[in-house]
């Protein structure tokens, strides 16, 4: 599977878009990108998944480079309550699927 | 939708005795299931793949004697941690693939154990 790099914190000011960058320079044509989060002693918490289009849902946008190397995340208007650590994992799908999850990103959005 | 469950969110056991921990998917059938163990401040370290009807398949450096999984049926998974002792303390947290959308995978609340 394709390494995953993340920086290891980030702050954000409430109402402003968090904006969190993941390096994936090894990922193959067949790996998905996936975000998760993990608020404190919580599950893990899907946020969105792409493959090579941009996506969008409720909670978050992907924006995932043409060469496929980087994606970032956006949480258009962060809250207090998206603070919490965002983990960025790609993955072949449908095969196995185990997730190997690295540090992510712990994001504080400010006041 | 996707909505996964475990049980119990958290327990306390003396060094020796041995705990069961039950994963289900509530709204979803799941042919996998997954084990993550997370140490405190540090990141989610899969255990495990736990396939329905089959045995599961434990990752490099997980004793399989020591972690016992079952995955009975297409909702339930359990975790045994057997003659738990005190580094056995850790938050186990697991999660299931839909088999609809095989795509992701969702996660529960996790159990927090503590062996004293």
């Amino acid at each position: 599977d394709a390494k995953t790099t993340q920086p290891p914190s980030m702050d954000c000011a409430e109402g402003r878009a968090a904006n969190l960058p993941c390096n994936h320079s090894t990922i193959s044509g067949n790996e998905y990108v996936y975000w998760y989060r993990q608020i404190h002693s919580q599950g893990p918490q899907y946020i969105i998944h792409g493959l090579k289009n941009n996506e969008t849902n409720e909670m978050a946008s992907l924006i995932i480079t043409e060469d496929r190397k980087s994606s970032t995340l956006i949480l258009p208007h962060a809250t207090l309550r998206d603070t919490a650590v965002y983990y960025c994992i790609v993955r072949v799908a449908l095969t196995g699927n185990q997730f190997y999850f690295g540090t992510g990103t712990s994001l504080t959005v400010i006041p | 939708g996707a909505v996964v469950s475990q049980h119990p969110s958290w327990v306390i056991c003396k060094s020796g005795t041995s705990v069961k921990i039950e994963c289900r998917s509530l709204d979803f059938q799941a042919t996998t299931m997954f084990w993550y163990r997370q140490f405190p401040k540090q990141s989610l370290m899969l255990m495990a793949t736990s396939n329905e009807g089959s045995k599961a398949t434990y990752e490099q450096g997980v004793e399989k004697d020591k972690f016992l999984i079952n995955h009975a049926s297409l909702t339930l998974s359990t975790l045994t941690v057997t003659s738990a002792h005190p580094e056995d303390s850790s938050f186990y947290i697991c999660s299931a693939r839909p088999s609809v959308f095989q795509v992701t995978q969702f996660f529960g609340p996790g159990t927090r154990l503590t062996v004293l």
